[in-house]
């Protein structure tokens, strides 16, 4: 059973609008949540990340909110460019010293239209 | 250049037929994994090692192996691959994080797509 989902598989915006994504989980354990971006025919980078002792975290056009009571996080991208058309993770992990296993959601498409 | 480096790329193979994916990477880190991507299913770890001779198993290891015998690398091993096998498989290192808990985030290579028929 997925732990973390990503309901919407994809979503268009047009350029300088807001894009907003949205991911849930179900683990209460999980206190590490991820946003990885995925260009085709290569592998994911890395985004932003949060830990579940703040709610908001932010660097530059990407800001990642998390709301712990109800098991849910979402990037926002202000302004949405172009070459921000990407697939994109969420994932969660549990901060147990020495571990690091990842939990993916299925990704959101997203197509930022010129 | 740091970077994850994984071969092939592409492969097709047949069912039965032993395999390895190679995966080395050039930043010395403690902590490696591999992941498959399905369609519908996101990214799930297969196996991943925390350092060099220790391995331990994600969430989906039926079917494969892995060995760490050196740091910089981490071959996927599949001894009799099946067509369910058949996906794009991502091996990934960073940073192990440490007594503090704050976790590292993971480079990934460039993604390897296995077909087997």
């Amino acid at each position: 059973d997925q732990q973390v989902k990503q309901n919407s598989p994809s979503l268009s915006v047009q350029e300088g609008r807001i894009s907003i994504l949205n991911c849930d989980y179900t683990n209460s354990m999980f206190d590490y949540f991820l946003w990885y971006k995925k260009y085709p025919a290569e592998g994911p980078t890395f985004l932003i990340s949060i830990s579940s002792i703040k709610d908001k975290n932010e660097d530059g056009r990407f800001t990642v909110f998390l709301n712990k009571s109800a098991k849910h996080l979402s990037l926002h991208i202000v302004p949405s460019q172009p070459g921000d058309s990407a697939v994109y993770f969420c994932a969660a992990s549990v901060s147990e010293a020495g571990a690091n296993n990842l939990f993916f959601g299925t990704g959101t498409r997203l197509t930022v239209i010129p | 250049e740091a970077q994850v480096t994984q071969n092939p790329r592409y492969l097709i193979t047949v069912t039965g037929k032993k395999l390895t994916v190679t995966c080395s990477q050039n930043m010395n880190h403690e902590y490696m994994s591999w992941y498959r991507q399905d369609p519908g299913l996101g990214l799930r770890q297969i196996y991943y090692s925390m350092n060099v001779e220790v391995t331990d198993k994600g969430d989906v290891p039926e079917g494969y192996k892995v060995s760490r015998k050196e740091k910089r690398n981490f071959p996927l091993i599949l001894e009799s691959p099946s067509p369910n096998q058949t996906s794009l498989y991502f091996c990934a290192s960073s940073l192990s994080s440490g007594a503090s808990g704050i976790k590292k985030s993971e480079f990934f290579g460039p993604g390897t797509r296995l077909t087997v028929l």
